[in-house]
């Protein structure tokens, strides 16, 4: 079946360091890929989601590519800020199934310094 | 716009007891709301799929005889936890997808609900 998997966590980073999650997919379809952002005590918000190969979501200065070639989905921000603290999923939902459920990668948590 | 509100937030309750979760979608009608699970330091397990008016489909492996779902309106959905032991003790989130419209197909989710049964 599909699925998702994600760099283990926690990462550590300091204030403005560029960060980079990992993320790549199997799927029998052809998925749209998403990534949320859970911030501590709140639910999971859509960060930026992309639809087909080589398309690029990006949002508050996160950018992820789909990049069909290497099933994979990287989330990428060039300076981290302590507000960016939080636990991030990398998902997919297969077009091919009518219910558009999500299949969620094991979640990677971030800490930000100052 | 698109919130989903859930309740309660927290609930505590004995071994034995039924717990009901509500999930509503504030301010949009949702064709299909999403039920999952989430463990400490794990990813969301996707319980099973309502669609207003019509039973819920399970995930395999999960008991439907325990976990009763019932979604009664295009806004509201509810999870109700039979007879709830200690290792049902999770934390809860629903989700909602939007009709047709710009954000169609897109999940809300809920804040989710930290059950602890004692």
């Amino acid at each position: 079946g599909d699925s998702v998997t994600q760099m283990e966590g926690p990462v550590t980073l300091s204030e403005e360091a560029f960060l980079t999650i990992n993320c790549t997919y199997t799927a029998t379809g052809y998925p749209s890929l998403f990534w949320y952002v859970q911030y501590p005590g709140e639910g999971l918000q859509l960060l930026l989601k992309a639809t087909k190969a080589d398309d690029k979501g990006s949002n508050k200065g996160f950018e992820a590519t789909y990049r069909k070639e290497t099933t994979s989905f990287h989330l990428e921000k060039g300076s981290v800020q302590v507000s960016d603290s939080a636990v991030y999923f990398c998902a997919l939902s297969d077009r091919e199934d009518s219910s558009y459920k999500l299949i969620f990668g094991s979640g990677t948590r971030l800490l930000v310094r100052p | 716009g698109a919130v989903v509100s859930q309740h309660p937030s927290r609930v505590i309750c004995k071994s034995g007891t039924s717990v009901k979760i509500e999930c509503r979608s504030l301010d949009f009608q949702a064709t299909t709301m999403f039920w999952y699970r989430q463990f400490p330091k794990k990813s969301l397990m996707l319980m099973a799929t309502s669609n207003e008016g019509s039973k819920a489909t399970y995930e395999q492996g999960v008991e439907k005889d325990k976990f009763l779902i019932n979604h009664a309106s295009l806004t509201l959905s509810t999870l109700t936890v039979t007879s709830a032991h200690p290792e049902d003790s999770s934390f809860y989130i629903c989700s909602a997808r939007v009709l047709p419209g710009p954000a169609y197909n897109e999940q809300f989710f809920g804040p989710g609900t930290r059950l602890t049964v004692l």
